[in-house]
């Protein structure tokens, strides 16, 4: 079935890192990919999404770039600051069907923690 | 314009106790899901439904779960009799229909003793 693989956490880096956290998907067909964000104590909110092959989605300094030729969805940020301090997690729409409408496939979500 | 509204944000009852939590939906959205997050499992999608007519359901663990969405503005997950394995943050989630993007409120902790 489709699923979605992310990097384990915690992360850990320092204000100002580099930060990237590993996606990979398994899916038939060509699904609709999407970066979430959950702040402590909140709800997920979308961070950023890919519908097709070769898009990249970008929001608020983070991007990620749709590959299927390695069936990846990898975040990146140049420049992390402390408010960046959230659980991420990588999802899945499939192709379009009837009963998987809207579903979202979610991975298992990382940690990330900026330190001053 | 408010967000997903899930009530209540803590719950703390004992085992054997019923227990009903409540999720009112973004206006016009009519998509409506049911998650369930703890610790060991990550973020489980229990039910959801389209039009208050539930679409799919088999996330639900068992039959001591139940959801409704008796009109567009209002749904309920009810677990009876609880357990202390229910202990989880439940949450709501609404979309419009032709969106990607699902609203996620601000979950409930539930604890049970």
């Amino acid at each position: 079935g489709d699923s979605v693989t992310q990097m384990e956490g915690p992360v850990t880096l320092s204000e100002e890192a580099f930060l990237t956290i590993n996606c990979t998907y398994t899916a038939t067909g060509y699904p609709s990919l999407f970066w979430y964000v959950q702040y402590p104590g909140e709800g997920l909110q979308l961070l950023l999404k890919a519908t097709k092959a070769d898009d990249k989605g970008s929001n608020k300094g983070f991007e990620a770039t749709y590959r299927k030729e390695t069936t990846s969805f990898h975040l990146e940020k140049g420049s992390v600051q402390v408010s960046d301090s959230a659980v991420y997690f990588c999802a899945l729409i499939p192709p379009l069907q009837t009963d998987s409408w809207g579903k979202l496939q979610f991975g298992a979500g990382t940690q990330v923690v900026v330190t001053p | 314009d408010a967000g997903v509204i899930q009530s209540p944000r803590h719950e703390v009852t004992e085992m054997g106790q019923e227990v009903t939590l409540r999720c009112k939906p973004i206006s016009g959205h009519d998509y409506l899901f049911w998650y369930r997050q703890t610790m060991m499992r990550g973020l489980e999608l229990l039910i959801y439904f389209n039009n208050n007519v539930p679409i799919d359901d088999s996330g639900m663990p068992e039959d001591r779960f139940s959801a409704k969405m008796p009109n567009a503005s209002f749904s309920t997950l009810k677990i009876q009799p609880s357990e202390p394995r229910d202990s989880a943050v439940y949450f709501c989630a609404s979309k419009p229909g032709a969106a990607y993007e699902q609203y996620f409120g601000p979950g409930t902790r539930l604890t049970v003793t």
